[in-house]
């Protein structure tokens, strides 16, 4: 079974204000990997970033970076410096086990007021 | 940049009526798959296709659903005798350009709202 957990329903900040969005995850498999997706509220699905098990390893692209910790099974994400065009709701996704299915969670909703 | 397109973006239907969701994939991913995402929740997984059979649905997918690619490009979300609770933005995603089915993310379309009245 997987399972994807976002506790943080939603979060406002402050323009230019850090914000970081949490996910913890659920898996028996040792394989798996990890997804965060942006959705505006003209509501398609962005990609953002894609983590695998054996990868540890933090990114950061731009204003953005992600922690991955296997020893807590959580993937957070962090905006530096959040900008208005930032709001929309962030989804944590897992895909394990083989399947081709991906598990989200219940997503986080972001808004940056000016 | 190659992108998954969904037609129609807005449907609107009597309940009881048949609607057939479409989605032109990327041309060269091997993957396909509908979810769904009932206002204000979660996106949940319905159904993955590859080489031309179903390989995954969830227990949401029954008899009322059914998928196909009946043309070689067109993928489609068939529901059949729509009620009240199957409205719901509607997305196709497709993925594995390489073939790995586990190593490659999902690409969305930008979804079809469906209003069941």
């Amino acid at each position: 079974a997987q399972k994807v957990t976002q506790a943080q329903t939603e979060i406002s900040v402050v323009e230019k204000e850090d914000v970081t969005l949490d996910c913890v995850y659920e898996t028996r498999d040792t394989t798996y990997y990890l997804f965060w997706y942006k959705q505006p509220p003209s509501g398609e699905l962005v990609f953002l970033i894609r983590r695998n098990s054996f990868d540890e390893q933090n990114e950061i692209s731009g204003r953005y970076s992600w922690n991955f910790q296997k020893s807590t099974s959580s993937f957070n994400f962090t905006i530096t410096a959040s900008q208005v065009v930032d709001s929309a709701v962030y989804f944590c996704a897992l895909k394990s086990g083989g399947y081709q299915k991906v598990t989200f969670g219940t997503g986080t909703k972001l808004q940056v007021i000016p | 940049e190659p992108e998954v397109t969904q037609t129609p973006s807005h449907q609107v239907t009597q309940m009881g009526q048949e609607v057939i969701l479409r989605c032109v994939p990327i041309s060269n991913h091997l993957y396909f798959y509908w979810y769904r995402q009932i206002l204000g929740q979660k996106v949940e997984f319905l159904v993955s296709f590859y080489n031309n059979e179903i390989s995954e649905k969830s227990e949401i997918f029954d008899d009322q659903f059914s998928v196909e690619r009946p043309d070689g490009s067109n993928f489609t979300l068939k529901i059949r005798s729509t009620k009240l609770e199957d409205s719901a933005m509607y997305f196709c995603a497709t993925s594995g350009e390489t073939g790995d089915r586990m190593n490659t993310e999902a690409f969305f379309g930008q979804g079809t709202r469906l209003t069941v009245v």
